[in-house]
Formats: structure tokens, sequence, C-alpha cells
């Protein structure tokens, strides 16, 4: 049970670079996260997708879009990176919108 | 606004000295609180959801607690595989979906 798969595991872009980061999860969740972790700072939410069809903000989502392609896949886009991209990011699934989360490993990004 | 602090940044312990690690937490309304634990370069693992005042949670040799403003996870006998770091996060309450509020996180390292 692969659980929730992200790609790539690491990227490096240069400025102005744009590039799409994939997530799917196999455990039928209906709900999908995109969050950022940077040394010192807690998991900041970036988008959200509640369920099929529907995407929201979080509290970081300047210089991100994303798109919920079906109920297994959540792609976030960075149109223009910049060096303040530079990040961890988790893709997360739930099963309903108050359930615990459960997270891929993470895409290593660097902005140079 | 809705905050999570987490101490000690960091904590090393020997094999078998137990300790507890605090997360307290400022929010209008708890829906609840989560623990996870994260190792290096993997994405957190759910670990408890305590959803009221008073409520306990047990998984092997960590208890999480709960009281109005604060969490403890505490750690009895740890051994070396419990070093990790471990993430508290909060659910305020009335807020839509799953938009959890992170802690930075304690680093917890135990050495044989």
């Amino acid at each position: 049970n692969a659980g929730v798969t992200q790609t790539p595991k690491f990227q490096v872009l240069k400025t102005g670079q744009s590039m799409t980061l994939q997530c799917a999860q196999d455990m039928n969740h209906n709900s999908m996260y995109w969050y950022r972790q940077d040394p010192g700072m807690g998991l900041r939410l970036i988008y959200y997708s509640a369920s099929e069809g529907t995407t929201d903000k979080g509290e970081v989502p300047n210089g991100y879009n994303v798109s919920r392609l079906n109920k297994r896949e959540f792609s976030l886009r960075l149109e223009s990176a910049a060096p303040s991209q530079t990040s961890v990011y988790f893709c997360a699934s739930s099963e309903v919108k108050y359930s615990p989360l459960h997270f891929g490993n993470g895409t290593r990004l660097t902005v140079t | 606004e809705d905050q999570v602090t987490q101490s000690p940044e960091a904590l090393r312990l020997q094999e078998g000295e137990s300790s507890s690690l605090n997360c307290s937490y400022t929010v209008s309304g708890l829906r609840g609180l989560f623990w996870y634990r994260q190792d290096p370069g993997k994405g957190p693992e759910f670990l408890f959801t305590l959803y009221s005042a008073g409520e306990e949670k047990e998984k092997e040799r960590l208890k999480a607690t709960l009281t109005k403003k604060e969490s403890f996870l505490h750690i009895t006998a740890p051994k070396p595989e419990d070093s990790a770091t471990y993430l508290c996060a909060v659910h305020p309450q009335g807020e839509y979906g799953n938009k959890l509020v992170f802690g930075a996180g304690t680093i917890l390292r135990v050495k044989s």
C-alpha cells in the first residue's frame, strides 16, 4: 500500500522557471493538501482541496496554483519560481475534513 | 491569531531516561490537537488526536495528554529508535476543512 506518493523527490530550478509537483494517493481519501516546511517554522498550508472539484487557499498561497485532477491526484504548480520558494513540499490527504492527515515523503526544491 | 509553540526545540536523552515534550497553543476554540512523528527525509506520521481537556492517549512508550492551554507528550524509558522530530498541530474551531496550525517541532535524540 503506497499511501501518498510525491514526485519528484528532488528538484533544482533557476529563478523564473516553472514546474509542477505531482501527488497521488491510493487510500480513496476525499481531502488533499499541500504544505511547505522551512527550518525553524511549522508546516504551513499552501492550498487544499476538501473534495474532488474544489480547491481553496491556505496560509501561504502566493506564487502557487493547484489542480485537483481527480479524486486521487492533486498537483502544485510554480509558475515563476523565486528563491523564497526554496523549501520542502509535502502533500497530504485525509479521509474527511477533520480526520488525521497522511503525508507523502516530500519534494525538496531549491531555487537558485 | 492561532499559534502553537513547542518546547524544548531540541532534547537529548539517554536510553531509559523518561521526559516530556510540551505543546502550548492559543486558539479561539479547539476542535482537535494532533501529534505527529517525523523521521529525517520523511513526511510526518500520525500518532494521536486529542479532543478535550483531560483526555489521554497511549501508544507503546508514548503518552499524550491535553489541558485547556497545552499538551504534553510523555516518553517513558525511551529507546534510540524513538529519535525523531515530534510535531504538534491544532485544528481551530470553526476552520473549514483540515487547516491545521503546526508548531515548529521538538527534535528528540536518544543515545544508547
